[in-house]
């Protein structure tokens, strides 16, 4: 069974500095790989999606990689900013999944970023 | 362009009372999901419908129906509530169920069932 882990579950950081959450899943056989920001008491926006083919995706200040092998996904955030605070999540979906249908969530970093 | 809504945002049920959640997406998607999301359990695929005319069970289905009314809308039914069902309920929807489907979310159904 697939098993998706996010180190750290919380990370405070200044205004400006840049930095990089952390998920890693058991099984490396996937489709694809996708990264979430979801804000307090809201839905989840999707940030980013990585194919199993690709090695990263770029969107703004944000960079997500993909290693496969290594079982490994990092979403790099440039200079971040205090409107950038939520939590961010990522979800595998599995070569398994005939149907097509199942992702395997992480829990989640909590970031917070202060003026 | 709303993408997915729910309704109701926030409800209170006591237990062994029913009720329905409604989503609706206006992407013209072929899958539809329900998950939930509990502290200490991520998010959890209840059902799902790869396309209009079929559901399946997902991760949790226990205590919940679910209905594909027609490509737009899918709703999720608790039949008889239980405090265990207290949870935040997102609907999601993908362009298909295949494998490079994004999902998208959305803002969520916040269910307390004393």
């Amino acid at each position: 069974k697939q098993e998706v882990t996010q180190i750290p579950a919380a990370l405070s950081v200044p205004e400006g500095e840049n930095l990089v959450l952390n998920c890693s899943f058991t099984d490396s056989a996937i489709y694809n790989l996708q990264w979430f920001r979801q804000d307090p008491g809201k839905g989840l926006t999707s940030l980013l999606l990585i194919q199993s083919s690709q090695r990263e995706q770029t969107s703004g200040r944000l960079n997500a990689s993909l290693d496969k092998s290594s079982g490994r996904s990092t979403l790099y955030i440039a200079a971040s900013q205090p409107g950038d605070s939520a939590t961010y999540l990522c979800a595998v979906r599995g070569l398994g999944e005939t149907s097509g249908s199942r992702l395997t969530f992480g829990e989640g970093t909590q970031l917070t970023v202060n003026p | 362009n709303a993408g997915v809504t729910q309704t109701p945002k926030f409800q209170v049920l006591k237990t062994g009372q029913s009720m329905t959640l409604q989503c609706a997406q206006d992407m013209n998607h072929n899958s539809m999901y329900w998950y939930r999301q509990d502290p200490g359990m991520g998010l959890r695929l209840i059902y799902y419908s790869a396309s209009e005319g079929t559901t399946d069970k997902g991760e949790v289905p226990n205590g919940y129906n679910v209905s594909r009314l027609n490509k737009r809308e899918f709703s999720l039914r608790l039949e008889s509530a239980a405090p265990s069902q207290t949870s935040v309920y997102f609907c999601a929807s993908s362009i298909t169920a295949g494998n490079t489907g994004e999902l998208f979310f959305g803002e969520g159904s916040r269910l307390t069932v004393l």
